[in-house]
């Protein structure tokens, strides 16, 4: 059974282009949720998706956005990028509150 | 406001030399304590969930515990395998996102 899986591994931009993520739950998960890691942070909750509409959000700008699409699978937009979106983006996958999480994806801004 | 922290933030044993990590949380209404491991560069994989006071979950060298304001993470014998970043983790009182604490970093050295 695979379990989260998120793409690409790695991903470097330069500032003010946009990114894209992508994520695929965990088998007979219907929740998805993205969080953003700083470097020797815990990871900090951007929003969760659930019937392909956001649910809830955290404290990010609008330059945030999401999609879930009808298999569940999930994609994370940032807009405008600043070197402090430089992070670990993290996507998980759950039902009710158990989240399992993604390998995540490295976003280095330059 | 909705918080967890970690103590200490780092810490440092000898191989076979037992310990305890600590982690305090203000929330109304608790839906439930996670502890996660989370390797350099990798996302968190989960360990434990604990739902009410004197709750107990053991695993291998770890065994979790759960009192009405922290919860601690008690490594016994611990090997040099055992060294990663453990997060803890609660639901905040909005919904089913996860605050986080900044995780307590274990170097076992043999």
């Amino acid at each position: 059974d695979a379990g989260v899986t998120q793409s690409p591994t790695h991903l470097i931009k330069t500032r003010g282009q946009q990114v894209t993520l992508r994520c695929s739950p965990k088998s007979g998960h219907d929740t998805v949720s993205w969080y953003q890691q700083a470097l020797g942070q815990g990871p900090q909750f951007i929003f969760q998706y659930y019937e392909e509409e956001e649910r809830q959000r955290g404290n990010f700008p609008d330059r945030f956005s999401g999609h879930q699409f009808p298999n569940y699978s999930s994609e994370l937009n940032v807009n405008a990028l600043l070197l402090g979106d430089s992070a670990l983006y993290l996507c998980a996958s759950g039902s009710g509150t158990v989240r399992f999480f993604g390998p995540g994806t490295r976003l280095t801004v330059l | 406001e909705d918080q967890v922290t970690q103590s200490p933030e780092a810490l440092r044993l000898q191989e076979g030399e037992s310990s305890s990590l600590n982690c305090s949380y203000t929330v109304s209404g608790l839906r439930g304590l996670f502890w996660y491991r989370q390797d350099p560069g990798k996302g968190p994989e989960f360990l434990f969930t604990l739902y009410s006071a004197g709750e107990e979950k053991e695993k291998e060298r770890l065994k979790a515990t759960l009192t009405k304001k922290e919860s601690f993470l008690h490594i016994t014998a611990p090997k040099p395998e055992d060294s990663a970043t453990y997060l803890c983790a609660v639901p905040g009182q909005a919904g089913t996102a996860l605050i986080f604490g900044k995780g307590t970093t274990l170097s076992v050295s043999s």
